[in-house]
């Protein structure tokens, strides 16, 4: 089973900040957060991930609490392209490296 | 540079028959993955390579399914006596996996039909 809950879905509005969260309340301290989305009949795609600081790319942010129970990814300026079934997952830099999918949360930009 | 690639896109097969899908991983990438996704689900774990050796087997559903990677780059999954629940997307992965931290990049995956 996934180690992370996520809202089914969400809206956003062009141009504004999409706030995705995630929970992932039994993460180990050495389990990293990952962040990828999955645009229709394409392949998950790798936004970003972090261990314990805030981390920020290109793409996106990713603020991870202090207790490193949940997490927030943010699109600053989110455009009709965002549109995507987004995935929170969790996973240790040992052993198998395989990720666990949830069901995601699945982003409508709205124009 | 060129990402991971799959072959077929498309794949339609008759119930009993035996199907190959190919996977071709980044160049230099050592770890290799295999999921499938139906419809409306996030992507299931099947089978992780580490070079040519199958590190992780445990998301094989039974034994019709089974992959190979004998020169530690491309990967064929293959399934035998195909049913009509095995219709899914069969998605490829490939990672540098550097200190267990690397990030997969995904391919565009294998859309298999059972009739």
């Amino acid at each position: 089973d996934a180690k992370t809950t996520q809202p089914t879905s969400m809206d956003c509005a062009e141009g504004r900040a999409a706030n995705l969260p995630c929970n992932h309340s039994t993460i180990s301290g050495n389990e990293y957060v990952y962040w990828y989305r999955q645009i229709h009949s394409q392949g998950p795609q790798y936004i970003i991930h972090g261990l314990k600081n805030n981390e920020t790319n290109e793409m996106a942010s990713l603020i991870i609490t202090e207790d490193r129970k949940s997490s927030t990814l943010i699109l600053p300026h989110a455009t009709l392209r965002d549109t995507a079934v987004y995935y929170c997952i969790v996973r240790a830099p040992s052993g198998t490296y395989k990720y666990i999918f949830g069901t995601g949360t699945r982003l409508k930009v709205l124009a | 540079g060129a990402g991971v690639s799959q072959t077929p896109s498309n794949k339609v097969t008759e119930k009993g028959k035996y199907v190959e899908l190919r996977c071709d991983p980044i160049s230099g990438h050592t770890a290799l993955y295999w999921y499938r996704q139906s419809l409306g689900q996030g992507p299931e774990f099947l089978i992780y390579f580490q070079g040519t050796g199958a590190a992780d087997d445990s998301g094989l559903p039974n034994d019709r399914f089974f992959a190979v990677r004998p020169e530690g780059s491309v990967s064929t999954l293959k399934i035998q006596r195909t049913e009509r629940g095995d219709s899914a997307v069969y998605l490829c992965a490939s990672s540098a996996e550097l200190a267990g931290r690397g990030e997969q990049y995904f391919g565009p995956g294998t859309r298999l039909t059972v009739t």
